[in-house]
């Protein structure tokens, strides 16, 4: 199994650009999570899934948008890239039981928005 | 979801045990406690969790007292490559976690 994947690695963005960092799982998880982690500070969650179809917003949506369509993938959008979306973007991934707390990370993608 | 608080570094030796210990007075009942490793550029890595007393697998253990308002994570006999930050959650469901900006451990050789 590959576990999580994410690409890009990494990226530059350009004030006002836009963009999608994706994130694709074969470990057939159910839920699914985007986190950014600025220097020096924790995971901060922007949004999360439960399932195909379904989406819900984390502690910082703004500036943020995803979509579900199938089990495995999980893209996030940028619209309007800002300064502060300058950050370290990570994907999880879990299984959907009720006390497993065990969420499977990717390697990351960072990006710098100038 | 209750807040956590740990010290925001430890130094230690090779060979050493270190023990971090996260308070979490605010816990309620459901709450479970999970920990996480973090090494440089790369996403959080699960360790453990548990709900009450000791939990213990091959890489820690988690000492939780009865009145679970804190819990100790152990690492045995550390090496250079436990380097890393620990964060310490608690939550009631996996995709409501929240990560602080958790405990650097720093091992010496």
């Amino acid at each position: 199994n590959a576990g999580v994947t994410q690409t890009p690695k990494f990226r530059i963005l350009k004030i006002g650009q836009s963009m999608t960092l994706q994130c694709t799982q074969d470990m057939n998880h159910n839920y699914m999570y985007w986190y950014r982690q600025d220097p020096g500070m924790g995971l901060k969650l922007i949004y999360y899934s439960v399932g195909a179809g379904i989406t819900d917003k984390g502690e910082v949506p703004n500036g943020y948008n995803v979509s579900r369509s199938t089990t495995e993938d999980f893209p996030l959008r940028l619209e309007l890239a800002a300064p502060s979306q300058t950050s370290v973007y990570f994907c999880a991934s879990s299984y959907d039981s009720v006390d497993n707390y065990e969420q499977y990370f990717g390697p990351g993608t960072r990006l710098t928005v100038t | 979801l209750a807040k956590t608080t740990q010290p925001i570094s430890m130094d230690s030796y090779e060979g050493q045990e270190v023990n971090i210990t996260c308070s979490h007075n605010n816990i309620a009942t459901n709450d479970y406690i999970t920990w996480y490793q973090q090494f440089p550029s790369q996403g959080p890595r699960f360790i453990i969790q548990g709900y009450k007393t000791k939990v213990t697998n091959e890489v820690a253990s988690l000492f939780i007292p009865a009145d679970r308002k804190s819990s100790t994570l152990s690492l045995p006999r550390v090496s250079l490559s436990d380097t890393a930050v620990y964060y310490c959650l608690v939550g009631d469901n996996d995709y409501k976690l929240s990560f602080g900006a958790g405990t650097t451990v720093t091992v010496r050789a």
